[in-house]
């Protein structure tokens, strides 16, 4: 199952405008993360944020976080064309514990029109 | 320095046939995670190998099965297919376990059962 919920599903907007997307999460966590993925391709790591951070930026990308809500969200500034693709937030599973099991929301599909 | 490198890129398996998915994580890197992406279930996480071990596995029947080689490398075998296998797996290879730092993943498999 999932852990978190994406919203929205999908986000339709022109360049040079801002993207924010939103993610939720059910338990505790380390980090949170989010991904990238283009036409079903492979996944590309873009930023990951630390249970004890709120706030962090990565170029155009800002994303904060808020662990008494349990959730997340990825600003994009400025939006480009090549930003069109699907995002993703992912949470490791065992709070706590060392794993590399990641746990994804169910993304959302932003479309950048020229 | 080459990235994670997943082969085949594309595979068409008949209903009951086996198949054998390879992973070759980034050079020094000892942990690999697989994952399935369905359209329905979006991203699942299968497996977690590190120093030759499974450290983790998800919620998939024992059809799903997976080594990792001394060098690393990872493969997964799915036994007698079902039409519900075809998915895009993916692959994701850390360094160590439970950094705080994203993976990085392949471009993935796409798996068609017909």
């Amino acid at each position: 199952s999932q852990q978190g919920e994406e919203d929205p599903q999908a986000l339709s907007i022109q360049e040079g405008e801002n993207a924010t997307m939103n993610c939720s999460y059910k338990t505790s966590i380390n980090n949170l993360q989010w991904y990238r993925q283009n036409s079903g391709r492979g996944l590309v790591h873009l930023i990951l944020i630390r249970s004890n951070e709120r706030e962090k930026h990565s170029g155009r990308l800002r994303v904060t976080l808020d662990t008494s809500k349990k959730s997340s969200s990825l600003l994009i500034t400025a939006s480009r064309a090549a930003d069109t693709a699907s995002y993703f937030c992912a949470t490791d599973a065992e709070y706590g514990g060392a794993t590399n099991k990641l746990i994804f929301g169910t993304g959302t599909l932003l479309a950048v029109q020229p | 320095k080459a990235g994670v490198t997943q082969t085949p890129r594309y595979l068409i398996k008949t209903r009951g046939q086996q198949v054998t998915l390879s992973c070759s994580p980034i050079s020094g890197h000892r942990s690999v995670s697989w994952y399935q992406q369905t359209p329905g279930q979006g991203l699942q996480f299968l497996f977690e190998y590190f120093s030759e071990t499974q450290r983790n596995k998800g919620n998939f029947p024992g059809r799903f099965s997976g080594r990792q080689f001394s060098n690393s490398r990872s493969e997964m075998n799915v036994s007698t297919l079902e039409l519900g296998d075809s998915a895009l797996y993916l692959c994701a290879s850390s360094l160590y376990v439970g950094l705080d730092y994203g993976y990085t993943f392949g471009s993935g498999t796409r798996l068609t059962v017909v």
